[in-house]
Order: structure tokens, then sequence, then C-alpha cells
């Protein structure tokens, strides 16, 4: 069965410092992950996905990810923070034969001026 | 990409009523899904949409509770029966593309009193 694991419920940066959302997975085949993002009171937003082609995927508004089979991990990072970053962001892998949606639990992410 | 609506945007409804949700793609899309997200919580597949035949839902979750209909490739609704203060969520419904991308509706807001 696919799962994913996002190690922090909470994370605060100062803008124009890293951003690092972290992320395990698991799943019995090659997987397609995601990140998605939520800002308060908005719809969900597609950041970017990873499909077996590259391991390092660009998305939009600066963030990126890399896929780490050995680690099993598909972090999502962004070299500087703007305060508009302030979302919760989910990780997700596509669970099964349909194509449904698995979700990681969210982080919180808090900017602070 | 896809464009998806949803109405209502939210409601607030007494238990022991029904409410019915509807989600319109602004194309064709072979898979819908309907997922629900509860207050501060991640979100949880309810269901998938199959055009011209019986949803397919998730552990936990039965036709009886959640009917689901989807009559062709760019419309669905879901169905919240005889619903309880516990059916207090957002419910939002997916499209995924040929490009296996999942897009989101805004939600809907649902509050039973």
């Amino acid at each position: 069965a696919q799962s994913v694991t996002q190690l922090d419920s909470h994370v605060s940066v100062s803008e124009g410092t890293p951003v690092l959302l972290r992320c395990n997975y698991s799943s019995s085949y090659s997987p397609s992950l995601f990140w998605y993002v939520q800002h308060p009171n908005k719809g969900l937003q597609l950041l970017l996905k990873y499909t077996s082609a590259a391991t390092l995927v660009k998305g939009i508004n600066g963030f990126e990810a890399e896929f780490k089979k050995s680690e099993t991990s598909f972090h999502l990072t962004k070299p500087s923070a703007h305060m508009s970053d302030a979302a919760e962001y989910f990780c997700v892998v596509s669970g099964g034969s349909q194509g449904n949606l698995i979700f990681g639990k969210g982080t919180k992410l808090s900017v602070k001026p | 990409s896809a464009v998806i609506s949803q109405k209502p945007s939210r409601d607030i409804c007494q238990r022991g009523t029904s409410l019915t949700i509807q989600c319109q793609v602004d194309s064709q899309v072979t898979m819908m899904f309907w997922y629900r997200q509860q207050p501060g919580q991640s979100l949880t597949l309810i269901a998938t949409a199959n055009q011209g035949s019986e949803a397919t839902y998730e552990s936990g979750f039965v036709i009886d509770k959640f009917p689901i209909s989807r009559p062709n490739l760019t419309f669905s609704t879901l169905t919240v029966s005889n619903m309880s203060p516990e059916d207090s969520s957002i419910y939002l419904c997916s499209a995924q593309t040929a490009s296996y991308e999942q897009y989101f509706g805004p939600g809907t807001r649902l509050t039973v009193t």
C-alpha cells in the first residue's frame, strides 16, 4: 500500500531564508508523487509532480523537490521564502490503478517578516 | 490543466436532511473523485466517480450515505444523506487529466446543526 509521512506538522521560517518541508513515502512500486498547497480559505493548487522522469522537479513559485529513491524521500524546497508562501502544504502519492491520491497530514508553513 | 467549479460553495443544514453538491469540469476527463477534509485535517478520499457505472467507495464510506452520480465526462454530484454534525466538513471534487495531474474544485463547506 502507498503512504506518505510529512515529518513536520509546522515549520516557521523568516522571510528570505530557505524553506525545507520534509516528506517520506512508502510504495510497493515506482510512485507518482505530488506537492499541493492550500492557502487559507482557498482551494488546493498543484505545485509540482514527479512521475519517474527527472529526479529534480521544478514547480511553480520557485519551489522544487528532489525524488530520492534510496531515502524514500520527496522533500520540498525553496531558496528564499516569501510572505505569500505561508500556507498548508501537502505531500501526496498516487494510490492505485485508478489514480486516486493519498494525502499526507500536511505541514503548515509560517513566514515571519 | 482543468478548471473545476462546485456548487454550493457553503451551506448550513439541519441534521437529518440531505445536500447535493455539484461538480463541473471545463473539459472532458476520465477520472473524477470526491474527497472530504474535516476541520484542521488532511484530505480523505470518499469515492471514485465512474462514468456510466456505480462509484467505487473507499473503506468507511457507503453508497447509502454518499450517493454519487456521474452522468457524463464533465459533471458529477455527491449527496450527503441523513446528515449529522459529524458530517460537517469541506467536500472537494477533483478531476484527473490525461497527464495524470489532479485538479481540485474550491470545495463546499458544509456545517450541520
